[in-house]
């Protein structure tokens, strides 16, 4: 049973398409968030929802939506895709949104512009 | 804000001891947390760190010390799986929710 669960795994696509990345988790939590990681690595926290509340929503494009039809599911719409929105995306979740550990990551998403 | 400084690479061969030091910058503090992560794959949570001192976790241990904004990960016995990114992060603070934020990663290479 895969906890987080990302769909697709890959996704190709030309600049200026609208594309959708799907999450699910199986853990009960409550929290879920979308991380952007780029060529260096660097995680970077975009969004996060709590019981299918926006509750963070860090500087990102508003070409970026995320949605959450319920908790546990997080999609991540990206509209007018750029060069620049190439990277790996990672859905994550906890159990609690105000505690350090215990998240766990769905396997990525990498997204290439072209 | 939050910033976390770690360095970015680490070398050592099979059976050493590595150390991963971290320093932090927080508005609030919640703990230290270490995650891993393996080339294409994943980050998952090695540890977690509330209060000053050492938690042991089989050959991975944490250690904080919230006086001096600095905690590192020991690895022990060193086997070539543990070639991967290693990463620190703190709980944001100062925004209407939480989240986990990040260092930039140490990549730690262990040879035969």
């Amino acid at each position: 049973d895969t906890a987080v669960s990302q769909t697709p795994k890959y996704l190709v696509t030309q600049m200026g398409n609208d594309k959708s990345i799907k999450c699910e988790q199986n853990l009960g939590h409550d929290t879920m968030y979308w991380y952007k990681q780029d060529s260096k690595k660097f995680l970077k926290i975009m969004f996060s929802y709590n019981n299918k509340e926006l509750i963070i929503n860090e500087t990102v494009p508003n070409r970026f939506s995320p949605k959450s039809p319920d908790k546990a599911h997080l999609n991540l719409h990206i509209n007018s895709l750029e060069l620049g929105d190439s990277a790996v995306y990672f859905c994550a979740s906890s159990l609690y949104r105000d505690k350090n550990y215990g998240y766990t990551f769905g396997s990525g998403t990498r997204l290439t512009v072209v | 804000g939050q910033s976390l400084e770690q360095p970015s690479e680490v070398t050592a061969v099979e059976g050493a001891i590595v150390q991963i030091n971290c320093t932090y910058q927080t508005s609030g503090f919640y703990g230290l947390s270490w995650y891993q992560q393996h080339d294409g794959g994943a980050p998952t949570f090695l540890s977690y760190n509330a209060l000053d001192g050492l938690e042991e976790t089989g050959r991975f241990s944490s250690f904080l010390s919230r006086s001096d904004s600095y905690g590192y990960l020991l690895l022990q016995e060193l086997q070539m799986k543990d070639s991967a990114s290693y990463f620190c992060a703190v709980r944001d603070q100062g925004q209407a929710g939480t989240a986990l934020i990040f260092g930039k990663g140490t990549t730690l290479s262990v040879s035969s």
